[in-house]
């Protein structure tokens, strides 16, 4: 089975810097997806960034980029320019392709971002 | 365009008692996916659905039952509740050959 592990339980980071959120995973497969989801206080799951694991070339939007390391099984997040608006929860995914499109997510257990002003 | 609604948002039900979470989605999507979420966890999948008549478990399945009798729908059913089963519940589609998951607001329950 697959496993997702998210190191970093809280991070706090002041307003207009930079900070990175880690997440490694475990599995056997060599095609998948990774997710990177932000939950505010609101409760709402929303899709911050993907990356396709045949694709070399790290995803990004906009202040939200990723640096997805194959090999090493690590796919941290970057968030430039830290705003009020990023303080949340973030969770790392793992989506597999061997049941045909049929595979559910693994989420690591969360990353709680806080945003000193 | 609602997207993916979720009915109740909030419940406390006693040890025993049963009740449905009702999911609607409204993109026409193949796939439907019920998760719960624990406190200091990530998100855990429950049941899923690629289709109408066809569900299959997850990683934590027991004490929940579910049936896809139309595209849109997907309900959860707890026959017999226990305080093991409080957590919030999140309600997920998506088309099968995409990326992307779209997420209902949550149901939190409470079972005491």
């Amino acid at each position: 089975a697959q496993t997702v592990t998210q190191s970093q339980p809280e991070m706090s980071v002041q307003e207009a810097e930079t900070v990175t959120l880690s997440c490694t995973y475990d599995t056997s497969e060599s095609d998948y997806y990774l997710f990177w989801y932000k939950q505010p206080p609101s409760r709402q799951m929303i899709l911050v960034i993907r990356q396709e694991a045949y694709k070399q070339q790290n995803a990004t939007e906009n202040r939200f980029s990723v640096n997805f390391q194959k090999a090493a099984k690590s796919f941290s997040l970057k968030i430039s320019d830290s705003q009020l608006g990023d303080a949340a929860m973030y969770f790392c995914a793992y989506r597999g392709y061997s049941g045909g499109g049929a595979d559910g997510l693994t989420f690591g257990k969360g990353t709680h971002l806080i945003i000193q002003p | 365009n609602a997207g993916v609604t979720q009915t109740p948002k909030f419940q406390v039900l006693k040890t025993g008692q049963s009740m449905t979470l009702q999911c609607a989605q409204d993109m026409n999507h193949e796939y439907m996916s019920w998760y719960r979420q624990d406190p200091g966890m990530g998100l855990r999948l429950i049941h899923y659905s690629v289709g109408a008549g066809i569900t299959d478990q997850g990683e934590v399945p027991n004490g929940y039952n579910v049936s896809r009798s139309t595209t849109e729908d997907f309900p959860l059913r707890l026959l017999s509740a226990a305080p093991s089963q409080t957590s919030v519940y999140f309600c997920a589609s998506r088309e099968v050959g995409n990326t992307e998951a779209f997420f209902g607001q949550g149901t939190r329950l409470t079972v005491v």
